[in-house]
């Protein structure tokens, strides 16, 4: 099993431009989420999803948008990037709650905004 | 508000020695208490968690300690090998309600394990 995939794995911005951040998971878990990390500081949730057709907002969402048409999929959407959106993006899924069972993340995307 | 406090943010050790990392944090509501471990140029990963009803839980060289009434957690690693350099993160959480993915990770321990 490949587990979370995300794809690309390194992006330069121009501020103004939008792009799409892809994330695809192969266990079949109802639970994935959108996290960023930025350097020195922990993980902050951005966005996640208890399954198909249904997400939330999480800690930092202004300037993202998400989706979620099937159980694999979930990507991140940024529209009109900025210089504060330069960080690590990273997706994870899980098959239940956190608390009982774990996350499993992805390798991260490098994204720079200049 | 810091809710989360790790430290300390960089930690040297030589090959077995002990590794201690801690995490105090203000919410008294958490109940689910994790470290996750991450290498360069990869995602974390869960490497153990304990629940407020134990004040001890051991996996193979890995330990966490628990203190409720300090408002403290705290990993450590016994043993100490250079494969475990790493970034530690705690990541306290409140299981109840709607805490989907609402993991609150401290600011991260960076490990270097000398041989």
């Amino acid at each position: 099993n490949a587990g979370v995939t995300q794809t690309p794995k390194f992006r330069i911005l121009k501020i103004g431009q939008s792009m799409t951040l892809q994330c695809t998971q192969d266990m079949n878990h109802n639970y994935m989420y959108w996290y960023r990390q930025d350097p020195g500081m922990g993980l902050k949730l951005i966005y996640y999803s208890v399954g198909a057709g249904i997400t939330d907002k999480g800690e930092v969402p202004n300037g993202y948008n998400v989706s979620r048409s099937t159980t694999e999929d979930f990507p991140l959407r940024l529209e009109l990037a900025a210089p504060s959106q330069t960080s690590v993006y990273f997706c994870a899924s899980s098959r239940g709650q956190i608390s009982t069972t774990p996350l499993h993340f992805g390798n991260g995307t490098r994204l720079t905004v200049t | 508000q810091q809710q989360v406090k790790q430290s300390p943010q960089s930690l040297i050790v030589q090959k077995g020695g002990i590794s201690i990392i801690n995490c105090a944090y203000e919410n008294t509501a958490f109940d689910y208490f994790p470290w996750y471990q991450q290498f360069p140029g990869k995602g974390p990963a869960l490497l153990i968690a304990i629940r407020p009803d134990v004040s001890e839980k051991k996996e193979g060289r890995f330990t966490i300690s628990f203190n409720k009434s300090a408002k403290q957690f705290s990993l450590h690693i016994m043993d100490s090998q250079p494969g475990d350099s790493a970034t530690y993160f705690c990541a306290p959480l409140y299981a109840g309600g709607t805490s989907y993915g609402k993991l609150t990770f401290g600011q991260g321990t960076i490990l270097t394990v000398h041989p």
